[in-house]
């Protein structure tokens, strides 16, 4: 069964970086896009960037340019995103989310995310 | 970038009520849209993608539908386990694929 698994909670002072990683596993780990999702506490979800864990070609946010960096690891089928210039309004739930898609004759692809990671809590505080 | 508002943003029902949760979007997205159901302390599960898609091993009692910039996620019995906040998410303008603001469904 398709299972995303992600690191633990991290406690980080304001200025540093945090790095949360995504274990996939029970499917081809370079077949399906990765999406990465935040949610501050009480708050709605926040997209913030895809990998394509095959080559590694990423797009972000305009919001998290120049302070995120999603990366892939496909020996172990790990997906990582680290940000940096942590501030408090980062603390937040980062979620890893596969995305499938069904083929539509004459349109674009219908896409979905189809399966989650848990969650990992970054605490942001001094 | 494409804007979802979702309404109401909060309802009050009961168990066996009808649910009716409308997203709108700032410009037209034919039927790129997904709904994702999340309890407390949890990720999002798919219920809904193409706009009335249901998911794989969701309930009948779940259903979508709309166009363009209007749609609803339809709860036709509401039933305990619903008790939940939902999101509407627009997969049109790839790889943007924005959230609504969520609507949070309450015990009356």
């Amino acid at each position: 069964q398709v299972q995303l698994v992600q690191s633990g909670a991290e406690v980080k002072k304001p200025g540093a970086s945090v790095k949360v990683s995504c274990k996939a596993s029970g499917y081809t780990f370079t077949s399906y896009y990765m999406h990465w999702v935040r949610q501050a506490p009480g708050q709605g979800l926040e997209w913030m960037g895809i990998i394509n864990p095959s080559g590694g070609s990423t797009s972000y946010a305009q919001k998290f340019q120049g302070r995120v960096t999603m990366t892939r690891d496909t020996s172990t089928s790990t997906v990582y995103m680290e940000l940096s210039s942590l501030r408090s309004e980062d603390t937040a739930v980062y979620y890893c989310a596969r995305v499938d898609w069904i083929a539509v004759a004459g349109t674009e692809p219908q896409y979905y995310f189809d399966y989650w990671g848990q969650g990992t809590l970054v605490t942001v505080s001094s | 970038d494409i804007q979802l508002t979702q309404s109401p943003s909060f309802l009050s029902a009961s168990v066996g009520d009808r649910v009716t949760i409308t997203c709108r979007a700032s410009q037209g997205i034919s039927s790129y849209l997904a709904w994702y159901q999340q309890k407390p302390g949890k990720a999002p599960k798919l219920l809904i993608y193409a706009a009335s898609t249901l998911q794989s091993g969701v309930p009948s009692r779940f259903s979508g539908s709309g166009s363009g910039t209007e749609f609803t996620l339809t709860i036709s019995s509401l039933q305990p386990e619903d008790f939940a906040t939902y999101y509407c998410q627009q997969l049109n303008s790839y790889p943007l694929f924005t959230f609504g603001p969520g609507t949070k469904v309450d015990i009356k």
